[in-house]
């Protein structure tokens, strides 16, 4: 079983700025995968980005990109240039290789300011 | 063409009705899953079907009742709604443990109970 925690329930970030999200997370597994999806007011649930927790290599799409620190369990995300359509709910989710439990963590309230 | 459909999105009803939201995936996905979104936007896994097979069963009320008729359907069958059932509920599909390359989510049913 996995436990992700997301200590910021609510940030903002002034347009074309940088913000970080952050995500610690626990697992048994030495084997997983990590996951930032975000929720915009359609409600829709939409993949940001992945983590393999076997490669060290930090995951990058666009203007997202993770620090995934995997001796402390962090998995943050940064977004670049926010943009307007940046603003969502954001969560972080965990889930071992062999596992069909994804768990999420309690999301993250992103607003952002023109 | 939609991945992960449900329905229906709103579901309007009375305290102790007994209501139904189906799901149906077309991405040959064997493993599906219904998950509880509440009040506070927190993600919880009820079930999942490997299969359909039942292969996870969070502390889930027995009102709930899941029905896999094949590999492409998961429908959610509640008894006796009350009022604390009010929330989001997502369907997902992912193909099995192991190749975890995301959740593919549908667009979510807003059931209130009133």
């Amino acid at each position: 079983a996995q436990t992700v925690t997301q200590s910021q329930p609510e940030m903002s970030v002034q347009e074309a700025e940088t913000v970080t999200l952050s995500c610690t997370y626990d697992t048994s597994e030495s084997d997983y995968y990590l996951f930032w999806y975000k929720q915009p007011p359609s409600r829709q649930m939409i993949l940001v980005i992945r983590q393999e927790a076997y490669k060290q290599q930090n995951a990058t799409e666009n203007r997202f990109s993770v620090n995934f620190q995997k001796a402390a369990k962090s998995f943050s995300l940064k977004i670049s240039d926010s943009q307007l359509g940046d603003a969502a709910m954001y969560f972080c989710a965990c889930v071992g290789a062999g596992s069909y439990q994804l768990t999420f963590g309690k999301g993250t309230k992103l607003s952002v300011i023109p | 063409d939609t991945a992960v459909s449900q329905t229906p999105k709103y579901l309007v009803t009375q305290m102790g009705n007994d209501k139904s939201i189906k799901c149906e995936q077309n991405l040959g996905h064997d493993t599906m899953y219904w998950y509880k979104q509440d009040s506070k936007k927190f993600l919880k896994i009820m079930f999942s079907y490997n299969n359909k097979e039942l292969i996870i069963n969070e502390t889930v009320p027995n009102r709930f009742s899941p029905k896999s008729p094949d590999k492409a359907h998961l429908n959610l069958h509640i008894n006796s709604l009350e009022l604390g059932d009010s929330a989001v509920y997502f369907c997902a599909s992912s193909q099995g443990a192991g190749r975890w390359e995301k959740l593919f989510f549908g667009s979510g049913t807003q059931l209130s109970v009133l």
